[in-house]
């Protein structure tokens, strides 16, 4: 069945450091990709999504490339601040709006 | 900014109580969700609703129930609480086939 799986943390950066979380997927058909962050004691907040191959998406300094052709769907961010420290989710849709979550990936940013 | 609501945010009770764990969105949203958050923080899905009168079990297996019986409220219910219960539970709803997932803050609940 359609699943996601995502890195393993904690990450801990040093801030201004370069940020990679690998997300891979598998999926009939084809998915649209979200990531998702956590806030400590938060709900899930949507953090940026891919709906088609090759779609960018991007916020607040993330990007994540929708890339079919190695089901994977990284979160990138070139310089992390310490307000970034959060868990964050990859997720796929499938089965009519229903969602996937990945395990999450702590981010630690020390200052 | 999401408009969707859950009480208690906080809630410690003891074993053998019937609790109920509320969520409202005032988006309109058909869909709604009750994900449960572990402690290691994968998310399981456990009950979904497509709209009023429409509940499913997910894909996790759960002891709670819920209702759906207004588009805005989806309400949880375990009717004797355990310790094993204790967990976080995230409520989430969503609009249409292509709509975004948009989360309440979560009730952190706590059996004791």
């Amino acid at each position: 069945g359609d699943s996601v799986t995502q890195m393993e943390g904690p990450v801990t950066l040093s801030e201004e450091a370069f940020l990679t979380i690998n997300c891979t997927y598998t999926a009939t058909g084809y998915p649209s990709l979200f990531w998702y962050v956590q806030y400590p004691g938060e709900g899930l907040q949507l953090l940026l999504k891919a709906t088609k191959a090759d779609d960018k998406g991007s916020n607040k300094g993330f990007e994540a490339t929708y890339r079919k052709e190695t089901t994977s769907f990284h979160l990138e961010k070139g310089s992390v601040q310490v307000s970034d420290s959060a868990v964050y989710f990859c997720a796929l849709r499938y089965n009519f709006n229903k969602f996937y979550f990945g395990s999450g990936t702590k981010l630690n940013v020390k200052p | 900014e999401a408009d969707i609501y859950q009480t208690p945010r906080y809630l410690v009770i003891g074993t053998g109580k019937k609790i109920t764990l509320e969520c409202s969105q005032t988006m309109g949203h058909d869909k709604m969700y009750w994900y449960q958050q572990d402690p290691g923080m994968e998310l399981h899905l456990i009950h979904y609703s497509y709209g009023v009168n429409s509940t499913e079990k997910g894909d996790l297996s759960s002891e709670s129930t819920v209702s759906r019986i207004r588009t805005e409220h989806f309400p949880l219910t375990l009717e004797s609480a355990r310790p094993s219960h204790t967990s976080q539970y995230l409520c989430a709803s969503s609009e249409g086939r292509n709509g975004l997932a948009f989360f309440g803050q979560g009730t952190r609940l706590t059996v004791v």
